[in-house]
């Protein structure tokens, strides 16, 4: 039940396509959805994160989709660029105490020129 | 300003010996996480400390693994006895506090690789 199932495991777009990524969660304490972007050797990065009380939010080219009663939420990459290539990993966490992270097993985005 | 940093970058020690993994966090941020990330796979949750004390160490996988802050500050991460298992990268974050409001910032990790 802590888990975040995340797919696809990887993914080719060309430049200007729009990458859907997409993860499903069993827990509904879950309250806050962040994604993170991953680039090699770095450490995650904060992206964009999103509350169960809203269905989208939109930051720059990112956009988060959120289904309550499906338990779904997606990431799209708008005009992806080559830049975007990296791995994006979903999470998710129940506020209160701990604020710990559940994260999905990640995206490889490969945007290709 | 400067962001969370870990020392070593890259640890590698043979089966069985002990090792320690160090993190400094951003200046004043009180919340600080382990998570563990194996190769292909999302960071898993370690140990959370809110100032010195270790306020969730749920996720630590078993009692080789261990660690301290003890000035609210600074934390090690210590792994005693390690096995091939243990090679990953350990990932360090801190935030604000400890709450969804603040977002958890990631150190660059330390790659330990256990031979």
């Amino acid at each position: 039940q802590q888990q975040v199932k995340q797919s696809p495991q990887s993914l080719i777009v060309q430049k200007g396509g729009i990458p859907i990524i997409n993860c499903a969660y069993e827990n509904t304490a879950f309250d806050y959805f962040p994604w993170y972007q991953q680039f090699p050797g770095k450490g995650p990065a904060l992206l964009i994160a999103i509350r169960p009380d809203v269905s989208e939010k939109k930051e720059g080219r990112f956009t988060i989709s959120f289904n309550k009663s499906a338990k779904q939420f997606s990431l799209h990459i708008m005009d992806s660029q080559p830049g975007d290539s990296a791995t994006y990993f979903c999470a998710a966490t129940i506020g209160g105490a701990t604020n710990k992270l559940i994260f999905g097993t990640g995206t490889l985005l490969a945007v290709q020129p | 300003g400067a962001g969370v940093s870990q020392t070593p970058s890259n640890k590698v020690t043979e089966k069985g010996k002990y090792v320690e993994l160090r993190c400094d966090p951003i200046s004043g941020h009180t919340a600080l996480y382990w998570y563990r990330q194996s190769l292909g796979q999302g960071p898993e949750f370690l140990i959370y400390f809110q100032g010195t004390g270790a306020a969730d160490d749920s996720g630590l996988p078993n009692d080789r693994f261990f660690a301290v802050r003890p000035e609210g500050s600074v934390s090690t991460l210590k792994i005693q006895r390690t096995e091939r298992g243990d090679s990953a990268v350990y990932l360090c974050a801190s935030s604000l506090t400890g709450t969804v409001s603040y977002e958890q910032y990631f150190g660059p990790g330390t790659r330990l690789t256990v031979t």
